[in-house]
Order: C-alpha cells, then structure tokens, then sequence
C-alpha cells in the first residue's frame, strides 16, 4: 500500500526559529516521485519542491531545505529562520506507480511573530 | 507560468441542487484532477481525465460525475447536493502521464451546502 504519513498535525514557532516538517512514506515502487506543496491562508497549493526517488541529494532553495533518507523513508522539510510570511499548512505528496497522488494530512505551521 | 482558475472562490447551495465546479488551465496539459480537502483528512482524489472525454474514478468518486469536453476545462458536478459535500474542492493539472510530473493547483472553491 502506498500511503504518506505526516505525524505533525500543528507546529508553532518563534520567528527567526528554525524548524522541521516530517514526512514518512510507504511505497514497494523502485521508481516514484516526492513533492512539498505549501498552501497559504488563500488555499491554493503552492509548489514547493519535487523530487525522485533515484536523487538522493539534499536540497537547499533559499531558507528552505529538503533531507530525503531513502533508508528511512523520509522527506523532510526544514525552514531556516522562520518568518511570519511562512505560516501556512504543508502538504507532502507521494506519486508510485499509477495515476495517484497520495497525500499527508499536511502540517500546519504557525510563526509567531 | 501555470495557470489553474476555478470558476467560483466561494458557493453556497441547497441540498438537493445541481452544482457545477469548472476548472480551466492554460498550459496544454493532459492531466486534470479535482480533489475535495477536509480538515484532518488531507486532499481526497474525487476522479481524474489524462485526455479529452476521458475520465477515471479517484477515491472517493460516489456522489460526483465529471465532464472533459476540451483540453482545458474539466468540469465537476455534484447531481444532487447534500450537507456532507461540503468542503474545499480543488482542481489540480499536470502535464504527463504517468511520471509523477508536477501538478498545479487552482485557488480552490469552498463549497457549502445548506
């Protein structure tokens, strides 16, 4: 079964406070695809990141930083220095297979300023 | 830049009316999906169209239909409205099939029925 768990269902940090959103996913895919979107308080789902499974390599796209350990079956998502501006829910998405996205029930971050 | 619309931000229905989400992208892409979101339960796949007239049961399709007629428009439709159809509905498009290419959301519609 494929299935993306996101164990944190709220966050609240400090600005200027770094800070961790996990995602673990099950797959028996050798080939499959793994995405962070963000959605602001307006709804839509912004894209954040998208990455395969043959791509081990961390990424690092500003304050933003993605850690996939295939080992363990995660992906998570670190923002550095947290800003107000980054409040917001995350989604973290897993494609294998077929047609289907699969989902986490996403984590809402919350920076207080 | 994708471009993803829905047609309405916000639509309040009575039980038992027939309702149309229409969803419209811009960049050629095959894929389209609608989803419906509900608080603790994430993005729920209601069905998906990888072409023209063509149309896939997602999740949880009971209770919805679609209709592709052209590329760029996928449509939702609720037959017969009922209170437990309220929700978030969003649109998403991507451009291949099969690779886990990126989707492109719209700003989804908060539907609320009455």
């Amino acid at each position: 079964a494929q299935k993306v768990t996101q164990a944190q269902t709220e966050i609240s940090v400090v600005e200027k406070e770094d800070v961790t959103l996990d995602c673990v996913y099950e797959t028996r895919d050798t080939t499959y695809y793994l995405f962070w979107y963000k959605q602001p308080p307006s709804g839509e789902l912004v894209f954040l990141i998208r990455r395969n499974s043959f791509d081990e390599q961390n990424e690092i796209s500003g304050r933003y930083s993605w850690n996939f350990q295939k080992s363990t079956s995660s992906f998570n998502f670190t923002i550095t220095a947290s800003q107000v501006v980054d409040s917001a829910v995350y989604f973290c998405a897993l494609f294998s297979g077929t047609y289907k996205y699969i989902f986490g029930t996403g984590t809402r971050l919350k920076v207080l300023a | 830049d994708v471009k993803v619309t829905q047609s309405s931000r916000y639509l309040v229905k009575r039980t038992g009316e027939k309702v149309f989400l229409e969803c419209v992208q811009d960049m050629d892409h095959e894929n389209m999906f609608w989803y419906r979101q509900d608080p603790g339960l994430g993005l729920r796949l209601i069905y998906f169209s990888y072409d023209v007239k063509m149309k896939e049961k997602g999740d949880i399709p009971e209770g919805y239909s679609v209709s592709r007629e052209k590329k760029e428009r996928f449509s939702l439709i609720l037959e017969s409205a009922s209170t437990n159809q309220t929700s978030m509905y969003l649109c998403a498009s991507s451009f291949l099939q099969g690779i886990g290419d990126t989707q492109y959301f719209g700003p989804g519609t908060r539907l609320t029925v009455l």
